[in-house]
């Protein structure tokens, strides 16, 4: 157990419809990440946050949408997604962005099947 | 921009023997952290092990140990006494510090991972 959670385990959506995905963390770290974890691909850096604000997207197409309400809770609110996007996301949190030495804490993720 | 390249993409070892893992990086920097991540079936990644590139000596934990060397920048991974619960993907993964010259403090980059088997 890292002390990140992701929910849901398991997801499947059609190409129009609309699912958020959730990470909570508690380490009381202040960054957080999304990635895309697909098959034999290395993984992909999404979307940062530092203290709940946005610091990096990495050329991310609009159908993902990330909220960080709080330094706790990270959401990613997907929407018209293409097959292509059927892969496993992860979350994970350090302590803050800018420290190299950090260790990533990673949920178990959400598989995602786009149909 | 860095790279870091894990050339196998699956490994068998039986229990109790030693595997290493193999890992090279393409950077023009000096300062830098190496890690490797394990994911076992349950998905969730977990760190193994950590290097600072300017420490010469090899990490170690426990039954893992490293060969870093960084002219040939190269980052393998030894595994002692393989058990059962080793049996995971692993990923080596790269980041810089951003107190190089010129440079930037990136993020982690990851290698495409090795899938490490366990017989018993």
């Amino acid at each position: 157990e890292t002390g990140v959670t992701q929910t849901p385990r398991h997801l499947v959506m059609g190409m129009t419809n609309k699912k958020s995905l959730k990470c909570e963390q508690h380490l009381g770290h202040n960054a957080m990440y999304w990635y895309k974890q697909s098959a034999k691909k290395p993984l992909e850096l999404m979307f940062v946050y530092n203290f709940k604000e946005q610091t990096e997207n990495n050329s991310v197409p609009s159908r993902f949408s990330p909220e960080c309400p709080n330094s706790s809770h990270l959401f990613l609110h997907l929407h018209t997604l293409q097959p292509e996007d059927s892969a496993l996301y992860l979350c994970a949190s350090t302590p803050g962005q800018r420290v190299a030495k950090n260790i990533q804490y990673f949920g178990a993720g959400t598989r995602l099947s786009v149909l | 921009a860095q790279t870091v390249t894990q050339s196998q993409p699956e490994m068998s070892v039986q229990e109790a023997e030693t595997v290493t893992l193999s890992c090279t990086y393409d950077t023009s920097e000096s300062d830098y952290y190496l890690f490797w991540y394990k994911q076992p079936p349950s998905r969730q990644m977990i760190l193994v092990i950590r290097q600072e590139a300017y420490k010469q000596q090899n990490a170690t934990e426990n039954r893992f140990s490293v060969n870093f060397q960084k002219a040939a920048k190269s980052f393998s991974l030894k595994i002692s006494d393989s058990q059962l619960g080793d049996a995971a993907m692993y990923f080596c993964a790269y980041r810089s510090t951003g107190r190089n010259y010129g440079g930037s403090q990136g993020n982690l980059i990851f290698g495409k991972g090795t899938k490490l088997s366990v017989k018993p």
